[in-house]
């Protein structure tokens, strides 16, 4: 059974600096998604993830992944206010099925 | 656009009785996936669907919940005799093809009294 971790659960960022939430997961995938989630709302897609190397940026955001190493990481550059969320990782197994992490929950502070 | 459809948005039900689901795919999609959300943790695969097949309910509780996508009209996820342990929330997903980049809907949040 495929799992992802992700670390940390947690992550106070202060306005400003740059931060990293990393996401491991247990066996070959080439396709790995990043989800936004809002208290109480849906999950938005932020990025997916297609081959080894791949890297993509949308504004402070820039994810990357070294299928390699099973790890994908989101990097969060001069971290703001709107930015305050719980961000998943999701990975494809060979089964049609979508693992997810357990989510980091981000809170920016002034 | 529409994105993909949930309703009801909230559920409150109390134990014992029945909770239907209903999920309406982005146009254009025929893969339904349904996930559980409980509170503080990630989700968890339930079942998918394609038109008028259950392709996969590795994730899907043997007794009690059920998953259907007609030909026509939605998915409709159900659950009988509810007990306090199925509150949560209910996601649907769709995508276009297989390991496609699934689009989730706004979910039910399905609470057992």
């Amino acid at each position: 059974e495929l799992k992802v971790e992700q670390n940390p659960l947690f992550l106070s960022m202060q306005e400003g600096k740059n931060y990293t939430i990393y996401c491991n997961y247990s066996t070959t995938s080439d396709r790995l998604y990043w989800y936004r989630q809002d208290p109480g709302k849906s999950l938005e897609s932020l990025f997916v993830l297609l081959s080894n190397g791949a890297v993509k940026q949308e504004g402070r955001l820039m994810a990357s992944l070294d299928t390699k190493a099973r790890l994908s990481t989101l990097h969060i550059t001069a971290a703001v206010h709107d930015l305050s969320a719980t961000y998943f990782c999701a990975v494809y197994s060979n089964d049609y099925k979508l693992s997810f992490g357990a989510g980091t929950t981000v809170t920016v502070r002034a | 656009n529409a994105g993909v459809m949930q309703n009801p948005r909230h559920l409150v039900r109390r134990r014992g009785q029945e909770a239907r689901l209903r999920c309406s795919p982005m146009k254009g999609h025929s893969h339904v996936y349904w996930y559980r959300q409980l509170p503080e943790e990630g989700l968890k695969f339930m079942v998918y669907l394609q038109k008028e097949n259950i392709i996969d309910e590795s994730g899907m509780p043997k007794e009690r919940f059920s998953a259907e996508f007609p030909k026509e009209g939605p998915s409709i996820l159900r659950i009988q005799q509810v007990v306090r342990g199925d509150s949560a929330a209910y996601f649907c997903a769709s995508s276009q093809d297989p390991w496609g980049t699934q689009y989730f809907g706004p979910g039910t949040r399905l609470l057992v009294l």
